[in-house]
This record gives structure tokens, sequence and C-alpha cells, in this order.
């Protein structure tokens, strides 16, 4: 069955350290993925996706992913977290199959100054 | 991308009540969909909304439960009936632009609804 698996449920970085939140997917053709992040008390917003082309994407915020389609992963990255960053981030991937948006469990950052 | 206005943005409701959710998109989109994100959860899909027909249903949702409305290809609501305590939830509202491929999802706000 198709899937999406964020392995990590909290995570904790001081600002100005990197970050990779991970995300693995399951599907048995070549998958539509999105990053989204959700403050608290927000909807979500897009940071970033993935159709086809080049594996690594840039997205808003200074946020880029990279799509490795061995491993069925499509981590999210940013080399430098700033306070503001701390929100929960959600990977989902498109079933284009079946025109629905699967969400992985979320990831909640939480950024220490 | 489209614009979603999603009211009310929160509620406080009794059990055994029912609420109604609107999501109003400023332009037209075919496909709307209905979210649920349970306290400390990833999104849920409630339900596929496209005008001119029934909404689809996933999984462990009912239209009895969750009665959708959409009259029109930029106006969709979701009610919530006989709501209990488990009902507690955000919901949301996202559509598909055209070409989601390349424009992918769009979300409200969101409504956090608490049953007491």
């Amino acid at each position: 069955a198709q899937s999406v698996t964020q392995p990590d449920i909290h995570i904790t970085v001081s600002e100005g350290a990197s970050l990779e939140l991970r995300c693995n997917y399951s599907y048995g053709a070549t998958p539509y993925l999105f990053w989204y992040v959700q403050s608290p008390g927000q909807g979500l917003q897009l940071l970033l996706k993935y159709f086809s082309g080049d594996t690594l994407v840039q997205g808003i915020k200074g946020f880029e992913a990279e799509f490795k389609r061995s491993q069925s992963s499509f981590n999210l990255r940013k080399p430098s977290v700033h306070w503001s960053d701390a929100a929960e981030y959600f990977c989902a991937v498109f079933m284009y199959n079946t025109d629905k948006l699967i969400f992985g469990t979320g990831t909640r950052l939480q950024v220490f100054p | 991308s489209a614009v979603i206005s999603q009211k009310p943005s929160r509620d406080i409701c009794q059990r055994g009540t029912s609420l109604t959710i609107q999501c109003q998109v400023d332009s037209q989109v075919t496909m709307m969909f209905w979210y649920r994100q349970q306290p400390g959860q990833s999104l849920t899909l409630i339900a596929t909304a496209n005008q001119g027909s029934e909404a689809t249903y996933e999984s462990g949702f009912v239209i009895d439960k969750f009665p959708i409305s959409r009259p029109n290809l930029t106006f969709s609501t979701l009610t919530v009936s006989n709501m209990s305590p488990e009902d507690s939830s955000i919901y949301l509202c996202s559509v598909a632009a055209p070409g989601v491929g390349a424009h992918g999802y769009t979300f409200g706000s969101g409504t956090r609804l608490t049953v007491v």
C-alpha cells in the first residue's frame, strides 16, 4: 500500500545549526512529492515540490530537498535554521492514479536560541 | 495559486450538535478535499468533493456523519454531525489547482473544533 513515513516525530536543533528531516515513501510509480510546513495555529504552506528532472529542488525560506529513487526518500534540508522555522513539517506524496495527497505523520521541529 | 477562505476558524460545540464548515475559493476548481487533523496527528483525507456529483468518502468516514455539499466550483461545506468529543480536531479544506502536478495543493487555514 502507498504510504509516507517520517521517522522522526520530534527534532530539536540550535539556531544556526543545519537541519535534515527525513521522509520515505512507498509508491509503485515515480511520485509527486511535497513538503509542507504548519506553524502553530496556522494552515499548511507549501515549501517545495518534486515532479521530475533535477533531483535537488529548492523551496521557499531557504529549504531544499533531494529525491533519491534508490532509497525512496525525499529528505528536507536547511543549512542554517532560524528560530522562526520552529513548526510542524509534513511530507506528502500525490498518487496520480487516485488523485489523492497522502501525508506523513509529521516532524515537530523545535529551535533553541 | 488559489486563495482559500475557511470559516469558522474555531468553534466550541456541545456534544450531539452539528457544525457546518465553509470553504470559499477565489477561483474555480474542479476538485476540493476535506481533511481532518486530530490533536498531535497528521492529516487524514475525509472525502473528495467534485461539483455536480456525490462526494467520495475515504474508509472510516461516512456521509451521515460528514455530509458535504459542493454547489459550485468555488464553494463547499463540510458538516460534522452529532458531534462527540472524539470529533475535536482541525478540519481543513484543500483544492488542487489545474494541472495539480505543477501547482500542488493549497490549504485553508483550518477550523479548530472542540467538542465538550
